[in-house]
């Protein structure tokens, strides 16, 4: 796992709590994703970012939002947590976007109850 | 949405044969990627190939991309019990700085 952590790496919290997931990185990489990974549904992205500050939604955003304040971290909040946001979440990241190789994180698995 | 979709969905061979996997997409691409899973952990880039290249390898992996008629295989050479996995392609379109990944296929290579 290419300097990658993800914190918690489980987390169990109650509908309309709020949640944030740290994804935290050691290579110095300009890129990093959030990915949700559902039976049935492979990985789907939710947020990325592109540099510090610099943010855009992905394919299933909506009830999740993401901050990147550092170059090594990128947080993603579920303002109200819901039992659809029940998955496991993967950080990934890259040196350059346009679509190219991304390491992934251990992924975190979040039960909302 | 999906873009790449993989075939067959599970496949379940012994220890020593040769595995396959296709995968189909719909709309042009910059590059394929394969990725693999194990159970539990995060995805494993494998190899990554050009929508300008027809064939790539590296070690006992095997790509191949057919642009025209929008498919890709991968192809493992004798199997190892190791190499029982989910696998996964992606795909990068054109401009765009995300990869769209397909629901993957399971891989159980028996001892």
């Amino acid at each position: 796992d290419a300097g990658i952590t993800q914190s918690p790496r489980h987390k169990v919290t109650e509908t309309g709590t709020p949640v944030t997931l740290r994804c935290h990185q050691t290579e110095n990489h300009r890129y990093m994703y959030w990915y949700r990974q559902d039976p049935g549904h492979g990985l789907r992205l939710i947020h990325y970012s592109y540099g510090v500050k610099d943010t855009d939604k992905g394919e299933v955003s909506d009830g999740y939002s993401v901050s990147r304040s550092k170059t090594e971290d990128f947080l993603l909040t579920l303002e109200s947590a819901t039992s659809s946001q029940t998955s496991v979440y993967f950080c990934a990241i890259s040196p350059t976007g346009i679509g190219e190789t991304q390491y992934f994180g251990p992924g975190t698995r979040l039960l909302v109850l | 949405s999906q873009q790449g979709e993989e075939d067959p969905q599970a496949l379940s061979i012994q220890e020593g044969e040769n595995a396959t996997m296709n995968c189909s997409y719909k709309t042009s691409i910059n590059n394929l990627q394969w990725y693999r899973q194990n159970s539990g952990r995060g995805l494993v880039h494998l190899i990554l190939i050009r929508s300008n290249e027809r064939e790539k390898h590296s070690g006992r992996l095997r790509v191949t991309l057919d642009t025209s008629k929008k498919s890709s295989s991968l192809l493992i050479t004798a199997s190892r019990a190791a190499d029982t996995a989910s696998y996964f392609c992606a795909t990068a379109q054109g401009g765009s700085e995300k990869l769209v990944f397909g629901k993957g296929m399971k891989l159980t290579v028996n001892p």
